[in-house]
């Protein structure tokens, strides 16, 4: 089955710096991306996802990017706000007809102000 | 809109007694999903279900059960508690109506078994 790695586990930034999260995964039939914020005490939250006919997708400070060949994408916040601070969850679909996905073991970002 | 429900927001249980955490969604998705996260092992699905009458496996199935009565509802049972399945529990639904869409999760039930 399909198998996620997420790096780094934490990750402390200074406000207005940029912040990078990447991931691999290992089953190249998959084709759904998203990445997921979870504030302290909360459910995750849909923050963007891309699919795998697209290399880019980006929504105000943030963006993916997605390569297919070396089986990676990355989330890049820009413009860091303490308001990013959280644990941010990458995942991939796994195949078959449901809409299942494997997770990253997280990643927990600090924004310092 | 409420989104999704859970419930008891929080639990502590004996070893060996029986629980079941409730899950219910406005949204009339068809699919939904349990997962148990543990810190540094992030989340990881235990079962899920398709649409009403269908359920299926995850990753960590075991000690685990799921029933699927109704669009709505999908409650998770622990038929015997052990320790090991302290955790934080959340439920998520999806639209499944064709390519992938959006999991919705609900705020968590955290389970401390003793």
């Amino acid at each position: 089955g399909e198998n996620v790695e997420q790096h780094p586990s934490t990750l402390s930034v200074q406000e207005g710096d940029s912040a990078v999260i990447k991931c691999t995964y290992s089953d190249s039939a998959s084709n759904y991306f998203p990445w997921y914020k979870q504030e302290l005490g909360k459910g995750p939250q849909l923050i963007i996802d891309i699919r795998s006919n697209v290399g880019e997708k980006k929504d105000q400070r943030i963006a993916v990017t997605l390569n297919k060949t070396a089986k990676h994408f990355s989330l890049h916040i820009t413009e860091t706000q303490p308001e990013d601070s959280a644990v941010y969850f990458c995942a991939a679909s796994e195949k078959g007809g449901s809409e299942k996905l494997v997770f990253g073991k997280g990643t927990k970002l600090t924004v310092n102000p | 809109i409420a989104g999704i429900t859970q419930a008891p927001t929080s639990q502590i249980l004996a070893a060996g007694r029986r629980m079941t955490l409730r899950c219910t969604q406005d949204m009339r998705h068809n699919a939904m999903y349990w997962y148990r996260q543990d810190l540094g092992l992030g989340l990881r699905l235990i079962h899920y279900s398709n649409t009403a009458g269908t359920t299926g496996k995850g990753e960590v199935p075991d000690g685990y059960s799921v029933s699927r009565a109704n669009t709505d509802d999908f409650p998770l049972t622990l038929a015997s508690a052990v320790p090991s399945q302290t955790s934080v529990y959340f439920c998520a639904s999806s639209a499944l109506a064709g390519g992938f869409s959006e999991q919705f999760f609900g705020p968590g039930t955290r389970l401390t078994v003793l």
